[in-house]
């Protein structure tokens, strides 16, 4: 079975810095996503990525928030200056094509002090 | 708003002891509706995705269904390594993105 992977498992990271979360789709995939789950909450949805540029975002993926495929391979998250409500685990997802699975990667949880 | 409401939020059986869980949901216009599991730390693991009313679907002791309104996953005769939280999650029509319950979590006491 193919597997999305990410990088890293886990980040400590201190309030106001810059962090970047890193994912390896599934090679023939075309559709990427990143959502993100606080603790004891909900799966919450950020943004949708395709054809090399967003597709969808949600009302949490402001200003300081980015995507990139910086190559054929990775697909990465940007949080410019992370605040304490920033500390969540980050899956990143991807899938094929239309009406086709979506496979969500092992998370990197992210820790702001 | 799109809504997904799971019940209940904890479910402990014994092994053997079949059971079901709910996921209720109020949606524009549903496009379809995913299961996932979910083990602790992990990402989530898809199961079934159901698109229209009255579909079902099987895999090894799971099942889902679903109407309307709502989905079921019904699980027959669990084992202890069925032990995970269940997502339920709807794909509106028009939108990439999944909406998501809070989880079943289950428990399977050998």
């Amino acid at each position: 079975e193919p597997e999305v992977t990410q990088t890293p498992s886990h980040q400590v990271t201190q309030m106001g810095q810059e962090v970047i979360l890193r994912c390896v789709p599934i090679s023939n995939h075309l559709y990427f996503y990143w959502y993100r789950q606080i603790l004891g909450q909900k799966v919450e949805f950020l943004v949708s990525f395709y054809n090399n540029e967003i597709s969808e975002k949600s009302e949490i993926f402001d200003d300081q928030f980015s995507v990139e495929r910086p190559d054929g391979s990775n697909f990465t998250l940007k949080i410019r200056s992370t605040k304490l409500e920033d500390s969540a685990m980050y899956f990143c997802a991807s899938r094929g094509g239309e009406g086709v699975k979506k496979y969500f990667g092992p998370g990197t949880r992210l820790t702001v002090t | 708003e799109d809504q997904v409401t799971q019940s209940p939020e904890a479910l402990r059986l014994q092994e053997g002891e079949s059971s079901s869980l709910n996921c209720s949901y109020t949606v524009s216009g549903l496009r379809g509706l995913f299961w996932y599991r979910q083990d602790p730390g992990k990402g989530p693991e898809f199961l079934f995705t159901l698109y229209s009313a009255g579909e079902e679907k099987e895999k090894e002791r799971l099942k889902a269904t679903l109407t309307k309104k709502e989905s079921f996953l019904h699980i027959t005769a669990p084992k202890p390594e069925d032990s995970a939280t269940y997502l339920c999650a709807v794909q509106v029509q028009g939108a990439q993105k999944l909406v998501f319950g809070q989880g079943t979590r289950l428990t399977i006491n050998p």
